[in-house]
């Protein structure tokens, strides 16, 4: 079965700072991947996604996650940190051959600091 | 632009006051879900359909039903609200494959008085 650690319920970074975001993924079969970010009173967007092409993903608002097989992690980052970057973020994971239906994280909570 | 739309975007109810929430989607996908989400935790599905396949996660109340008459429509109905079904209520439409991203509507955030 699948599932998704997000290591941290809140990370706490200045601003210009590197943001990495933690997501360790256990899964039987080759998964996809994805991070999502969800901005106050708002729904879920895709910031990027796994699908077993290139291992170092890249997504939008600068944002980037490398998938690491022996380490069964898909952590999220960026290398400078703005004040609109303060959100929630979810780590999913689905199993190539399985359910359509992703598995989230607990989320983690950015918060930025001038 | 293609979308997920969500009407109400907020709405209050009383307790025991029967209550839908709407959303449409303008993507043409086959599988449309239902999320439910409380503060500072992770969505969790409620109930999706492939189609009009209903497919109900085994922990979803049986005061929760939904309904989906067309590809682009799909409702929630709480049948009978108590104050724990104050949340955010997420409707997120995919096409059907494990790769497939889904697209999330903005929310319909209900409280319950």
């Amino acid at each position: 079965a699948q599932s998704v650690t997000q290591l941290g319920s809140h990370v706490s970074v200045s601003e210009g700072a590197l943001v990495l975001l933690r997501c360790n993924y256990s899964s039987s079969v080759p998964p996809y991947l994805f991070w999502y970010v969800q901005y106050p009173n708002q729904g879920l967007q895709l910031l990027l996604k796994y699908t077993s092409a290139a291992t170092l993903v890249k997504g939008i608002n600068g944002f980037e996650a490398e998938f690491k097989k022996s380490e069964t992690s898909f952590h999220l980052t960026k290398p400078s940190a703005h004040m609109s970057d303060a959100a929630e973020y979810f780590c999913a994971v689905s199993e190539s051959g399985g359910s359509y239906i992703p598995t989230f994280g607990r989320g983690t909570s950015l918060i930025v600091h001038p | 632009d293609a979308m997920v739309i969500q009407n109400p975007r907020y709405q209050v109810t009383q307790f025991g006051k029967p209550v839908t929430l709407s959303c449409s989607q303008t993507l043409n996908h086959n599988v449309m879900y239902w999320y439910q989400q409380k503060s500072s935790q992770a969505p969790k599905l409620l109930f999706h359909y492939y189609d009009k396949d209903f497919n109900n996660e085994a922990d979803t109340p049986d005061n929760f039903q939904s309904r989906r008459p067309n590809t682009s429509f799909c409702f929630l109905d709480i049948r009978s609200p108590g104050l724990g079904d104050a949340a955010m209520y997420l409707c997120a439409t995919s096409g059907r494959g494990q790769e497939e991203t889904q697209y999330f509507g903005p929310g319909t955030r209900l409280l319950v008085l």
